[in-house]
């Protein structure tokens, strides 16, 4: 079947911009999760999502991060004006209830000039 | 705070060597330990450990746990080329909602 996808796999965008990051979940996934990686890093946690609870923000770096999932499938995540520090692979990844196994997307690489 | 340290950082073997990867972490009420493959952008699923003691095996890999130690090895035998990737441990906690990470382990094997 299908499993995670990502669009766009690659996003260029001057300092300031606002851009929008796409993932849609394997079908029947009930959690999803929003991570960054940076040049060099290991995987840094941003949010997660648990069908129609309250999502958990605590990894957003600032108030410039925000993500929805609507209908409990596809999310955005949104950077407000972009710095260059933003630049990373923004990866998505979703899980069925049980196992707590996570499936990946192949990822958003986003650089801001 | 969840902590997640492996180790090496980076490790350069040739092909049919055999390679040890290790993970050590700090969990509050620790519920699981992963492994997975980064080659590219998207980390692969390797091995989830639960218990103590238990080796997970899929072919040349193999990984076991060790909860007294608060550690976990990856080894990897007769090693090739197609290995080469960085390594991921993740671990998660009970109630947890997300996976802590740690920075990974390069290894680069060469013909």
């Amino acid at each position: 079947g299908a499993g995670v996808s990502q669009s766009p796999s690659n996003k260029v965008t001057e300092k300031g911009k606002d851009v929008e990051l796409r993932c849609d979940p394997i079908s029947g996934h009930t959690a999803l999760y929003w991570y960054r990686q940076s040049l060099g890093q290991g995987l840094e946690f941003l949010i997660y999502f648990q069908g129609n609870s309250a999502p958990d923000k605590s990894g957003l770096p600032s108030d410039r991060f925000s993500a929805e999932r609507t209908g409990g499938s596809v999310s955005t995540l949104t950077i407000q004006r972009t710095q260059q520090e933003d630049s990373a692979v923004y990866l998505c990844a979703s899980s069925p209830r049980t196992p707590p196994t996570q499936y990946f997307g192949p990822g958003t690489r986003l650089l801001v000039l | 705070e969840d902590k997640v340290v492996q180790s090496p950082l980076s490790l350069v073997v040739h092909e049919g060597d055999t390679v040890t990867l290790n993970c050590s972490y700090e969990v509050t009420n620790f519920r699981s330990l992963l492994w997975y493959k980064q080659e590219k952008k998207a980390p692969t699923f390797l091995f989830m450990l639960t218990s103590s003691g238990i080796e997970k095996k899929s072919g040349r890999l193999s990984s076991i746990l060790d909860k007294k130690e608060l550690s976990s090895i990856l080894n990897i035998t007769a090693t090739q080329t197609g290995d080469s990737a960085i390594y991921l441990c993740a671990v998660e906690a009970l109630g947890g909602n997300m996976l802590t990470f740690g920075g990974g382990t390069r290894l680069m094997v060469k013909p």
